[in-house]
């Protein structure tokens, strides 16, 4: 099974619009975390946002924020008032554990390609 | 400033031969990774390192290599037995224990074949 699906391969939004890319996850560990990234066409890899599994908040940062619903296992990302400059390639990636076999390693969806037009 | 450097940016490989990837951070991160991405797919991990002179396999670390002697360093070796290396490759590192902490990606290095 899929440790993290990504089921939308490409979004689009009009610019100043909200948009919300899908993010569900699949694990057995009561402790995880969840990252989202940014890969803009060049192809570094720009961290956006974390959710710990324990963190009584969704988490915020700036126009970002998480809309996270432990139950049903989804981590949706939203972005507020979208720019032209938000046109890239978004992952989410899963930590699961806290421990020495384990470390910080990261499993990765496939990614949505967002468009924002003008 | 402090950050993941990757060299080269683009690679080309021949039949038959090994070719290393250097990834060298400053950031004095215990944990390194290397991932390997397909064009419009995800990362998957080839191999990672929490600590000097420890590494371990990832999920697709058949026909790559790795070594891991200085704290800051962490090449990769894509040896002639990867059948299918031409792909985009990127070294992340990360504080092993900070969880909540999240990976630092270097800049990659594009391999293609000959």
């Amino acid at each position: 099974a899929q440790k993290i699906t990504q089921t939308q391969p490409g979004m689009f939004v009009q610019e100043k619009e909200a948009v919300t890319l899908d993010c569900t996850y699949d694990t057995s560990d009561p402790s995880y975390g969840l990252f989202w990234y940014k890969q803009p066409s060049s192809g570094e890899m720009i961290f956006l946002i974390y959710q710990g599994s324990y963190d009584q908040q969704n988490a915020t940062e700036g126009r970002y924020s998480l809309n996270f619903q432990k139950a049903r296992k989804s981590a949706n990302l939203v972005i507020s008032a979208s720019q032209l400059g938000d046109s890239a390639m978004y992952f989410c990636a899963m930590r699961e554990g806290e421990g020495e076999t384990s470390g910080s390693r990261l499993t990765f969806g496939e990614g949505t390609q967002l468009t924002v037009n003008p | 400033d402090g950050g993941i450097t990757q060299s080269p940016k683009y690679l080309f490989r021949k039949e038959g031969q090994n070719v290393t990837l250097s990834c060298e951070q400053n950031l004095n991160h215990d944990a390194m990774y290397w991932y390997r991405q397909d064009p419009g797919q995800g990362l998957r991990l080839i191999y990672y390192s929490q600590i000097v002179n420890d590494f371990q396999k990832g999920d697709i670390a058949e026909g790559y290599s790795v070594s891991r002697e200085k704290k800051e360093s962490f090449p990769l070796t894509v040896t002639s037995a990867q059948k299918n290396p031409t792909a985009f490759y990127l070294c992340a590192s990360s504080m092993r224990t900070q969880y909540n902490q999240p990976q630092h990606f270097g800049d990659g290095t594009r391999l293609s074949i000959l």
